[in-house]
């Protein structure tokens, strides 16, 4: 019953590096959302993919990338991190019985 | 444009007090509205929607939120409050896009019970 799988938990990047966070779900939703939670701004949402093959932005792209692999998965990619960057990363993903969003229990990203 | 506005930062209440939660939204159309609740270090869980229908909803842990359209409003309440609903709360609202929703969330509410 794992439902949203983020990896890593936690990281900790230098300015300038790169990487990507791993997003799966096996519920077999079509839609999957990307989201930063930052102190006193909520979520954010960064992009979005209704469903495989198609991305969107979202409120805050700038500095990101995404691949919607296939259906389970959605990927998140920071090509240069900056300190800005710092924040908890979110996937989400969702079905078609409502719009209700299911989420995973975050990555923890620091950039020094 | 959808918003979410939670003018409580943070509450404190006793356990065993009861709870409200203010959430206002804005939205041009019949809302899909939400609160989730996140522990500390943990994801977002889905206390409860509302889609259509009854306004008074019932959620888990014996939460439950009333719809008041003339007042742009989802409060979140629970009669008595226990220790383990110290968390912080999410109202959210979403909307259709074309083939995906996206929800909009509220800055949040921490909410700390005192025993």
């Amino acid at each position: 019953n794992a439902g949203v799988t983020q990896t890593p938990k936690f990281q900790v990047l230098k300015t300038g590096q790169s990487m990507t966070l791993q997003c799966a779900q096996d519920m077999n939703h079509n839609s999957m959302y990307w989201y930063r939670q930052d102190p006193g701004m909520g979520l954010r949402l960064i992009y979005y993919s209704a469903s495989e093959g198609t991305t969107d932005k979202g409120e805050v792209p700038n500095g990101y990338n995404v691949s919607r692999l296939n259906k389970r998965e959605f990927s998140l990619r920071l090509e240069s991190a900056a300190p800005s960057q710092t924040s908890v990363y979110f996937c989400a993903s969702r079905g078609t019985a409502g719009p209700e969003a299911f989420f995973g229990q975050g990555t923890r990203l620091t950039v020094v | 444009a959808q918003s979410v506005t939670q003018p409580d930062i943070h509450i404190t209440v006793s356990e065993g007090a009861s709870l409200e939660l203010r959430c206002n939204y804005s939205y041009g159309a019949t809302p899909y509205l939400f609160w989730y609740v996140q522990s500390p270090g943990q994801g977002l869980q889905l206390l409860l929607k509302y889609f259509s229908g009854d306004t008074l909803v019932q959620g888990i842990k014996g939460f439950e939120a009333e719809f008041k359209r003339s007042q742009s409003s989802f409060n979140l309440r629970k009669p008595s409050v226990h220790w383990s609903d110290a968390a912080e709360y999410f109202c959210a609202v979403g909307a259709y896009t074309g083939t995906a929703s996206k929800l909009t969330f509220g800055t949040g509410t921490r909410l700390q019970v005192t025993l």
